[in-house]
């Protein structure tokens, strides 16, 4: 069975500050990895998605996630935050033969002026 | 429809009793999630349905819980005798069937469920 852990529960960056939220995996195959976004009173929006080919993967809003089998990662970044990014997200990884998606978490990310 | 439906948004109940949620997939979508959202914390698995597969109810926290796929579409999830620790977002998803999941997974809404 797969599993996620995010070990940051709470991150808090300045605006225009660089931002890397951390994201470890466990799964005995190749995963496909996703990083999801939710404001708050919102839903989930899909910001980037990993399943094969270049390890680096660019996304919505400026993000980017990079990963790295040999460390079971799939951290997500950006180079400049904006206020707007405050949110919470979550990193979740799926089976490659079942599809079965499961979350990690969450990390909490506030943005200060 | 358009995108994944959840019906309803919003539900306060009395400790004790049944409630049915229910979510209306992406039409043509074989697999159906239901994930469960608490004050604070992550997104908890409950449900997966895939196509005419057995349903993996690995998550379902106990058995007050129960959820059914009916024609391969339309998906309903039961508590029973509602605990105040039921009190959570209920989160529905749907995708193009695991060999399909290149086009990712789409989110419903959420429905609120408040048990006084």
């Amino acid at each position: 069975a797969q599993s996620v852990t995010q070990p940051d529960i709470h991150i808090t960056v300045s605006e225009g500050a660089s931002l890397e939220l951390r994201c470890n995996y466990s799964y005995g195959a190749t995963p496909y990895l996703f990083w999801y976004v939710q404001s708050p009173g919102q839903g989930l929006q899909l910001l980037l998605k990993y399943f094969s080919g270049d390890t680096l993967v660019q996304g919505i809003k400026g993000f980017e996630a990079e990963f790295k089998r040999s460390q079971s990662s799939f951290n997500l970044r950006k180079p400049s935050v904006h206020w707007s990014d405050a949110a919470e997200y979550f990193c979740a990884v799926a089976a490659s033969n079942t599809g079965k998606l499961i979350f990690g978490q969450g990390t909490t990310l506030q943005v200060k002026p | 429809g358009a995108g994944v439906s959840q019906s309803p948004s919003n539900k306060v109940t009395e400790k004790g009793k049944d409630v049915e949620l229910r979510c209306d997939p992406i039409s043509g979508h074989t697999a159906l999630y239901w994930y469960r959202q608490s004050l604070g914390q992550g997104l908890e698995f409950l449900i997966y349905f895939q196509g005419n597969s057995a349903p993996d109810k690995s998550g379902l926290p106990s058995d007050r819980f129960s959820a059914e796929r009916t024609g391969g579409s339309v998906s309903t999830l039961t508590i029973q005798r509602t605990q105040q620790e039921d009190s959570a977002v209920y989160l529905c998803a749907s995708s193009s069937g695991y060999r399909g999941i290149n086009y990712g997974y789409t989110f419903g809404s959420g429905t609120r469920l408040t048990v006084v």
